[in-house]
């Protein structure tokens, strides 16, 4: 049972293409995230939902758009990818929000963008 | 300006000795401090939460310390083991809630 599962896996696109990424968690978890890790391997927040609601939206670009149907979803959404938007790409949840409560991450999605 | 360090060398030893690995942080007041274990191509997972009036927290083999005087964690494997070898990162919760990561330091440890 994989507790945070996100799709694809991997993924290599053109520029100027448009891709999501799917995420879901079975965990009954309230909050979920996007985390970014870089080359240099920092990891980076990029946003978090608490019950759908999006309450931490940092400095992304607006082709950056998170979605949440439901509190066991959140989707992001890249419109006219960049070279720089290359990364590891990371769903997450917890039950509580913020770095009161553990985070449980998934496996990662490997965009390359050429 | 605020920030997270962790050694960028990877760490390199023998099977059995104690690991130690530092994180360091500036101008940040955390209440938590958090370490995480990453495998290549996997997703980092939680290991040991410590809290600000904790000095230590143990867990198995590993022991987690927190100095808010030095602005320090340390993270100790005991008994180490090739199965250890990962990158390990410790991460702490600014003061508008976020957890906030280091990048990491690369645990080698040799048979």
């Amino acid at each position: 049972d994989t507790a945070v599962s996100q799709t694809p896996k991997y993924l290599v696109t053109q520029m100027g293409n448009d891709k999501s990424i799917k995420c879901e968690q079975n965990l009954g978890h309230d909050t979920m995230y996007w985390y970014k890790q870089d080359s240099k391997k920092f990891l980076k927040i990029m946003f978090s939902y608490n019950n759908k609601e999006l309450i931490i939206n940092e400095t992304v670009p607006n082709r950056f758009s998170p979605k949440s149907p439901d509190k066991a979803h959140l989707n992001l959404h890249i419109n006219s990818l960049e070279l720089g938007d290359s990364a590891v790409y990371f769903c997450a949840s917890s039950q509580v929000a913020g770095g009161l409560g553990t985070i449980y991450f998934g496996e990662g999605s490997w965009l390359t963008v050429v | 300006s605020q920030k997270i360090e962790q050694n960028s060398e990877a760490l390199n030893i023998q099977e059995g000795k104690t690991a130690t690995l530092t994180c360091n942080y500036t101008n940040y007041s955390p209440a938590y401090l958090q370490w995480y274990r990453q495998d290549p191509g996997r997703g980092p997972v939680f290991l040991l939460l410590i809290r600000e009036n904790e000095k230590e927290k143990r867990k198995e083999r590993l022991k987690v310390t927190f100095d808010t005087t030095l602005k320090q964690s340390l993270f100790h494997i005991t008994a180490s083991q090739p199965a250890d070898s990962a990158t390990y990162l410790c991460a702490l919760m600014d003061s508008s809630y976020k957890l906030i990561f280091g990048s990491g330091t690369r645990l080698l440890v040799r048979p």
